[in-house]
């Protein structure tokens, strides 16, 4: 099992430009989240999905969408970037249980310009 | 929300010693409580965690507390070694939605 995975690990923009960020996951996980980690400040919840076909706003989310595809897949689109998105961003997915652990995918490293 | 104070953000131990990080949360419905190790440039993984309904847990060199009443949990690190040397980070969750505590920069002199 591949576990989590994110592409792609590094990724540099210029303001105002648009991306996507892939996230899947081969657990069977009903639970998917994106999170941005800046220094100093832990992760930050962007937005979650608790199972497929729903979705839902986190700590942070202004300036991002998110689209839960599939059971497997929750991707999250930058449509204007901004200096203040750079950043590194985790996918994870737990399953449905209250005690369930996370697993994080490897990251990726954004830099907008 | 939910609102995760972690303490200290720095954390420097000789070799052998123990090593203590405490957080705090704020929403007393959090029922669950991870903690995660965060090596350089690597994703954070899961290392020990505790349930609402359990006071304290330990796996090896490594336990946890919890009051619920006073709402907080901290973690111990026993006979620390070179390659605990990581970022910690705590977490509280309510319905798998998960809040982080800004880190703890465990530094292990050799």
């Amino acid at each position: 099992n591949a576990g989590v995975t994110q592409t792609p690990k590094f990724q540099v923009l210029k303001t105002g430009q648009s991306m996507t960020l892939q996230c899947a996951q081969d657990m069977n996980h009903n639970s998917m989240y994106w999170y941005r980690q800046d220094p100093g400040m832990g992760l930050r919840l962007i937005y979650y999905s608790a199972s497929e076909g729903t979705t839902d706003k986190g700590e942070v989310p202004n300036g991002y969408n998110v689209s839960r595809l599939n059971k497997r897949e929750f991707s999250l689109r930058l449509e204007s970037a901004a200096p203040s998105q750079t950043s590194v961003y985790f996918c994870a997915s737990s399953d449905a249980g209250v005690y369930s652990e996370q697993f994080f995918g490897p990251g990726t490293r954004l830099t907008v310009l | 929300g939910e609102n995760v104070e972690q303490h200290p953000s720095t954390l420097s131990v000789q070799e052998g010693d123990s090593a203590v990080i405490k957080c705090t949360y704020s929403d007393s419905a959090s029922n669950y409580f991870p903690w995660y190790k965060q090596e350089l440039g690597k994703r954070p993984q899961l290392i020990i965690d505790i349930r609402s309904n359990v006071g304290e847990k330990k796996d090896q060199r490594i336990a946890v507390t919890l009051n619920k009443t006073a709402k907080h949990f901290s973690l111990h690190i026993t006979e620390t070694q070179p390659e605990d040397s990581a970022v910690y980070f705590c977490a509280a969750s309510r319905f798998n939605k998960f809040y982080f505590g800004s880190g703890t920069k465990l530094n292990v002199k050799p």
